[in-house]
Parts: C-alpha cells; sequence; structure tokens
C-alpha cells in the first residue's frame, strides 16, 4: 500500500461524455503526476502538478486537464470522450524535491471504459 | 511515445530460477526505475539507478545499467510464484518535471 487513493475504481461513459477522475496524494507530497496506460502498454505521462500549478505536460490534447488543490490532492478531467479514451488512468504523488531523483507512489487507478 | 523497450515481452521460468529483463531507451536520462504491477492495477516501485551508477541491489534484485548502450537489465533471483506480474522500466530525463517514460514492459510468469 503507497497512501496514495483513486476514485472511483471502475467507471463506464459513453462517448461525448465528461469524467472526473480523482486522487489523494500520500502524506507528506507536494506533486501529483497522472497516467494512462491502454491495455497491453506502458503508462504514458498525461501531465504533473507540483504544489497546484501544471509542471509538465505529456503529448495528450486540451480536452484532458486538471487541478491540484491547496491539500495537495488531485482531478483529472476529460471531456468529449473518445473510445481510444478506454483505460487505466494512475495517479502517482511524490515528495518533488528539486535536484533529487523523484519516486513516484502509485495509486491502484480507474478503469474507465468508454462505450 | 514510449522511450523504453523491454525484452523479452513475455518470460516463463520455474520456482527457483532466475529471471532477467532488459530494457533499452533513447535519449540520455537522469535515472532509470524499475516498477512491478500485478494484473492491471497499480505500479510498485522497485529500484532506482541513477545515470552516474552501474550496478545497485536490493534484496533479492539486481539491476545494471549501462548508459553508453543505453541499456539496463533487471535480474529476480530466486524467483517465487508471487514474483509473477508485469515490469516496467522508467526512464526519468527532463529537468524539472520529473516525468516517467515507460517502456511496454515484460510479462514474468513463475511457475510453482
Amino acid at each position: 500500500e503507497t497512501g496514495v487513493t483513486q476514485s472511483p475504481t471502475h467507471l463506464i461513459k459513453t462517448r461525448g461524455q465528461q469524467v472526473t477522475l480523482r486522487c489523494s496524494s500520500q502524506s507528506g507530497h507536494n506533486t501529483v503526476s497522472w497516467y494512462q496506460q491502454a491495455l497491453g502498454q506502458g503508462p504514458q505521462f498525461i501531465f504533473q502538478y507540483y504544489r497546484e500549478e501544471e509542471n509538465g505536460r505529456g503529448n495528450f490534447p486540451p480536452r484532458f486537464s486538471g487541478l491540484q488543490f491547496p491539500n495537495y490532492s488531485s482531478e483529472l478531467n476529460v471531456n468529449a470522450l473518445e473510445l481510444d479514451d478506454s483505460a487505466l488512468y494512475l495517479c502517482a504523488s511524490s515528495q518533488g524535491l528539486a535536484g533529487a531523483p523523484d519516486t513516484q507512489y502509485f495509486g491502484p487507478g480507474t478503469r474507465l471504459t468508454v462505450l | 511515445s514510449q522511450q523504453g523497450e523491454e525484452d523479452p515481452q513475455a518470460l516463463s521460468i520455474q520456482e527457483g530460477e532466475n529471471a532477467t529483463m532488459n530494457c533499452s531507451y533513447k535519449t540520455s536520462i537522469n535515472n532509470l526505475q524499475w516498477y512491478r504491477q500485478n494484473s492491471g492495477r497499480g505500479l510498485v516501485h522497485l529500484i532506482l539507478i541513477r545515470s552516474n551508477e552501474r550496478e545497485k541491489h536490493s534484496g533479492r534484485l539486481r539491476v545494471t545499467l549501462d548508459t553508453s548502450k543505453k541499456s539496463s537489465s533487471l535480474l529476480i533471483t530466486a524467483s517465487r510464484a508471487a514474483d509473477t506480474a508485469s515490469y516496467f522500466c522508467a526512464t526519468e530525463s527532463g529537468a524539472g518535471s520529473y516525468q516517467l517514460t515507460f517502456g511496454k514492459g515484460t510479462k514474468l510468469s513463475v511457475i510453482p
């Protein structure tokens, strides 16, 4: 157990809908990263938040957006869902220490199915 | 896009044998990390090796890094059925954002 929690665990949506996924980071961590993992693939970096500001973004369209709150929990929002958005969405928290290698601690993920 | 490529894609061994997985990557890195994932759930961090390190040990795990060949290997000694999982290498190469770039993983099956 890493102390990182995600909700919900499973979600089914239809094409065109919007979805919000939530993540609570491990105590003492101020950085949250989101990853998308399609079936049979490795996770792909979506974006990262450090102290409530976006701190890096992967190759994902603007309909993928996020927030980080003062308690360092985070949300991932996806608008206009497409079938290819079906995946496991993973949240990872870390200490975000400047200049130090940053071990990321992953939550159990949210399995999103888009029909 | 995927930075790393693990080899083999799948590996099946008997309990007690050693398992070796390899990872190759394309760009220069700050560090390389190995993660384990059980049945499509969250990833568990196993070990981190910095770009200026060549070998690192943690329990039954041994990781090597060859930056000249842009490759790493993960050795699990005396494997157990509980080691059955997918193993991913991930590289961190940017300044500041600490984003990880993962390979596609090696699926390890340890037969009791």
